[in-house]
């Protein structure tokens, strides 16, 4: 079956301060992968979008970045956060196909300080 | 990009009632709706989604219906109990790519 992994859970961080999150996704190929933000009590946002390798879509002017390393792994990264980057951060992942539920990692929980 | 609206932002029901949410979408393109419920600190998960070309879908106690030409969709809970307390969101999608949500309704079931 497949699963998806997201770390670290929670994440406290000083503002210009750099940030790496990741997520793996386990037992299927070549999914499409999917990075939401989440602020306090609202609803998901789609930051980044990623149909294969080195394939990123970005759906909002921000300063986060993603990159999709490997097949089954995607990368959420800034240089120097803001305040306004504080959220709950998830990823999800899509088959192929024309018919797939989009599932949910268990989050990030990111507060910058 | 499409553009999801979601009514009402919270929603307080008696057990037993029923209870209503609503979406709007700006893209006529869209032809796939989720609706998903995550429980507090925790994934959203998916429990009932419908095609454009249906217009309606039930699953138990839940249902969705669409209404293509008005670009609106809702949910539908009927008999609800306190489990059902989440806060609910509806979704946009063009051909299962991108996925655009709307801002979430709060349900809270009173026993």
């Amino acid at each position: 079956s497949q699963t998806i992994h997201q770390w670290p859970a929670t994440l406290v961080q000083p503002v210009g301060s750099p940030l790496s999150l990741e997520c793996t996704v386990e037992g299927t190929s070549n999914p499409n992968l999917y990075w939401y933000r989440q602020a306090a009590g609202r609803g998901l946002q789609l930051l980044f979008y990623s149909v294969g390798i080195g394939q990123i879509s970005s759906e909002v002017p921000q300063n986060l970045s993603a990159s999709r390393p490997q097949d089954r792994q995607f990368i959420l990264s800034s240089k120097k956060l803001l305040l306004s980057d504080s959220g709950f951060y998830l990823c999800a992942w899509r088959g192929g196909g024309s018919y797939n539920e989009q599932f949910f990692g268990p989050g990030t929980r990111l507060t910058v300080l | 990009g499409e553009n999801v609206e979601q009514h009402p932002s919270t929603l307080s029901v008696q057990e037993g009632d029923s209870a209503v949410i609503k979406c709007t979408y700006s893209d006529s393109a869209s032809n796939y709706f989720p609706w998903y419920k995550q429980e507090l600190g925790k994934r959203p998960q998916l429990i009932i989604d419908i095609r454009s070309n249906v217009g309606e879908k039930k699953d138990q106690r839940i249902a969705v219906t669409l209404n293509k030409t008005a670009k609106h969709f809702s949910l539908h809970i009927t008999e609800t109990q306190p489990e059902d307390s989440a806060v609910y969101f509806c979704a946009a999608s063009i051909n299962f790519n991108k996925f655009y949500f709307g801002s979430g309704t709060k349900l809270n079931v009173k026993p």
